[in-house]
C-alpha cells in the first residue's frame, strides 16, 4: 500500500499567518491527491481535490500544489475558523490511503 | 442538499457483528461509490473501503485490516449503504463516516461511534 506522510504533526500559528502542510506520499500519486478539514463532532470538509483544485465554496485562502510524490496544502491569511486538523488522502490505486493528520493550533 | 447520515453505531463485545448505514439524500445515489472511512480516538483517518456503483458491477475495495471481516453492500433504490461488521475486536473502535466519492471523498456524514469492549 501507498504510505502518506504528512508533516508537521502539530503546527502552532497566529491568526493572518500563511501556514504550509506538507503530505508526501512513498510512491507515485500523480495527482490523486484530496485535502480535508476535520473539526470534532463535525463532518469532515473536503478542500482541495486532484491536489490543487479547490472544492466549490472553500474560501480562495486554501490552495494546494504539487504532483507526484510531494504535496503541500497552504492557508493564507488564517482564520479563526481555520484552527484544525488537516489530512491529506490519496486515491491513485484501488486502496486508498490518509495521512497521520496535521493540527493547527492557536499560538 | 446532499446530505449523508450514518446510523447503527453503539456498544457491541468483541468477536460480535454490527451493521451500519448510510441514508443518502440530495443527490442520485446509484451514480456515485460509497465509501467507509474510520477514525479511532485520538487517530487519524483510516480507509476502510469502497462499494462502486452498479455501472461497475457494485465492486468492493477493503483495507487489509477489515479484509474478510468487513463487507460492504448498497440499496439504490432506497439510496442506503451498508457496512457489516463482523468479527469485530477492540482496535475497530471508532467513529465511523460514510462518504460520497468523487475526485476523493467530497461528501461526508457527521460519522456514528462503534465501541468494541468486553
Amino acid at each position: 500500500d501507498i504510505q502518506m506522510t504528512q508533516s508537521p504533526s502539530t503546527l502552532s500559528a497566529f491568526v493572518g499567518d500563511r501556514v504550509t502542510i506538507t503530505c508526501r506520499a512513498s510512491q507515485s500519486i500523480s495527482s490523486w491527491l484530496a485535502w480535508y478539514q476535520l473539526k470534532p463532532g463535525k463532518a469532515p470538509k473536503q478542500l482541495i481535490y486532484r491536489a490543487s483544485n479547490l472544492q466549490s465554496g472553500v474560501p480562495s485562502r486554501f490552495s494546494g500544489s504539487g504532483s507526484g510524490t510531494e504535496f503541500t496544502l497552504t492557508i493564507n491569511n488564517l482564520q479563526p475558523d481555520d484552527f484544525a486538523t488537516y489530512s491529506c488522502q490519496q486515491y491513485s490505486t484501488s486502496t486508498w490511503t490518509f495521512g497521520q493528520g496535521t493540527k493547527v493550533e492557536v499560538k | 442538499e446532499v446530505q449523508l447520515v450514518e446510523s447503527g453505531g453503539g456498544w457491541v463485545q468483541p468477536g460480535r457483528s454490527l451493521r451500519l448505514s448510510c441514508t443518502a439524500s440530495g443527490f442520485t445515489f446509484g451514480d456515485y461509490a460509497l465509501a467507509w472511512v474510520r477514525q479511532a480516538p485520538g487517530k487519524g483517518l483510516e480507509w476502510v473501503g469502497f462499494i462502486r456503483r452498479k455501472a461497475y458491477d457494485e465492486t468492493t475495495e477493503y483495507a487489509a485490516s477489515v479484509k474478510g471481516r468487513f463487507s460492504m453492500s448498497r440499496d439504490d433504490s432506497k439510496s442506503i449503504g451498508y457496512l457489516q461488521m463482523n468479527s469485530l475486536k477492540i482496535e475497530d473502535t471508532a467513529v465511523y463516516y460514510c462518504a460520497r466519492e468523487k475526485t476523493g471523498l467530497d461528501f461526508w456524514g457527521q460519522g456514528t461511534l462503534v465501541t468494541v469492549s468486553p
